[in-house]
């Protein structure tokens, strides 16, 4: 069992369409960081959110943290094909830096 | 600035050799940490340096072992590869990495490596 959940665990979608990815936990996390990782590199950073009930932005993205600090989400509006990549999230769990299995998505032009 | 280096980029090596992985981390970064990927597994923490400490460990054999250098730079070991130590090795530099979760990590590109 993952301690960070991440939904759906694949996402095709045609470019234009809105999507949003969820990470459930039933833990509680002081921040949750997203990431967007491109096939053969490195997972890179995207945003880091603390406060619950923070809402950033990042041009199309939309990143959520939730009230209770258990749960994060990100909405992307009008999808590219850029896009297209593996989102993660993470965050800190008994020292260590954990993260869920992420969300595949792939936008078609 | 320049960023995460990860050497080399690609290795094949052959069951029962042993290899070492190379991390620069951002100049001022105290804090390097280690992952595997996996297709089955996704990014599973090896362990995490700061300062030349190990500050904490993951769930892997103790063939899996690190050193960081006072420059910060880190090294990974893997001895008596397996078939199943075939991975995405990533170097993660923080500036304080678990101990200031606020601030993000810096992943290099990784090293691929296949076990044969």
């Amino acid at each position: 069992t993952q301690l960070l959940e991440q939904s759906p665990q694949f996402l095709s979608i045609q470019e234009g369409e809105n999507l949003t990815v969820y990470c459930n936990s039933s833990s509680v996390f002081s921040s949750l960081q997203w990431y967007r990782q491109e096939p053969g590199e490195g997972p890179v950073l995207l945003v880091t959110v603390v406060t619950g009930g923070e809402v950033k932005k990042l041009k199309r993205l939309t990143f959520q943290f939730g009230d209770a600090r258990k749960d994060s989400s990100l909405h992307i509006t009008a999808a590219q094909p850029g896009d297209t990549g593996l989102y993660l999230c993470a965050g800190v769990y008994g020292n260590k830096l954990v993260f869920g299995a992420g969300t595949i998505l792939r936008v078609k032009s | 600035k320049a960023g995460v280096t990860q050497t080399p980029r690609y290795l094949i090596k052959t069951r029962g050799q042993q290899v070492t992985l190379s991390c620069s981390p951002i100049s001022g970064h105290r804090s390097v940490s280690w992952y595997q990927q996996t297709p089955g597994q996704g990014l599973q923490f090896l362990f995490e340096y700061f300062s030349e400490t190990q500050r904490n460990k993951g769930n892997f054999p103790g063939r899996f072992s690190g050193r960081q250098f006072s420059n910060s730079r880190s090294e990974m070991n893997v001895s008596t590869l397996e078939l199943g130590d075939s991975a995405l090795y990533l170097c993660a530099s923080s500036l304080a990495g678990t101990g200031g979760s606020s601030y993000g990590y810096t992943f290099g590109s990784g090293t691929r490596l296949t076990v044969v």
